[in-house]
């Protein structure tokens, strides 16, 4: 069991679906990260909030909006993704930036 | 931001060996952070070494820094079947996102 909890697991979607995927922690962490892992590879920074404030945004693509409705859930909403986009999405969070990160155990995103 | 890179890419022992990785990075540091990812599951935080710190241990892991030569290592003594898993070093500057190097992929066979 992981202190951070991503919804769905798996999920497949079209090119042209709207859908969200969801994080919780109940910590306290004021930080909350979204990353993306594609197979044999390390995790790539998306985006982070600090404080509920998004603070860093690597570059993503607008396809990907993330959202912090409060300090314990983070979203990431997707829409017209394109199949290079299947990946492992990872959601993690920690006390501060420099910190040690918690990480949940991902949804398995397949774009059909 | 800034990437560290393991050494070997990957690593295959037998149970009760151990395991050495190493980490090189390029800048200075404010604490090097290890993890470990089993196959299909999130990253799992095993150490936080600071940069005035040169060694630490937790259960069968060691961490060195070596700051002077941008360097770490992780190793693992007695390894275990459970031990086999993606293990990776994530250099951290002050105010700073981590940055996972390639990793070190570590088989251990029972």
């Amino acid at each position: 069991d992981t202190e951070v909890t991503q919804t769905p697991k798996h999920l497949v979607m079209g090119m042209t679906n709207k859908k969200s995927l969801k994080c919780e922690q109940h910590m306290g962490h004021r930080a909350m990260y979204w990353y993306k892992q594609k197979a044999k590879k390390p995790p790539e920074l998306m985006f982070v909030y600090s404080y509920e404030k998004l603070s860093i945004n690597e570059s993503v693509p607008s396809r990907f909006s993330p959202e912090c409705p409060n300090s314990s859930l983070l979203n990431l909403h997707l829409h017209a993704l394109q199949p290079e986009d299947s990946a492992l999405y990872l959601c993690a969070s920690s006390q501060e930036s420099s910190a040690s990160q918690h990480f949940g155990d991902g949804t398995r995103l397949s774009i059909l | 931001s800034q990437q560290g890179e393991e050494d070997p890419q990957a690593l295959s022992i037998q149970e009760g060996e151990n395991a050495t990785m190493n980490c090189s990075y390029k800048t200075s540091i404010n604490n090097l952070q290890w993890y470990r990812q089993n196959s299909g599951r999130g990253l799992v935080h095993l150490i936080l070494i600071r940069s005035n710190e040169r060694e630490k241990h937790s259960g069968r892991l060691r961490v060195t820094l070596d700051t002077s030569k941008k360097s770490s290592s992780l190793l693992i003594t007695a390894s275990r079947a459970a031990d086999t898993a993606s293990y990776f070093c994530a250099p951290n500057n002050a105010g700073n996102m981590l940055t996972f190097g390639g990793g070190t992929r570590l088989m251990v066979k029972p």
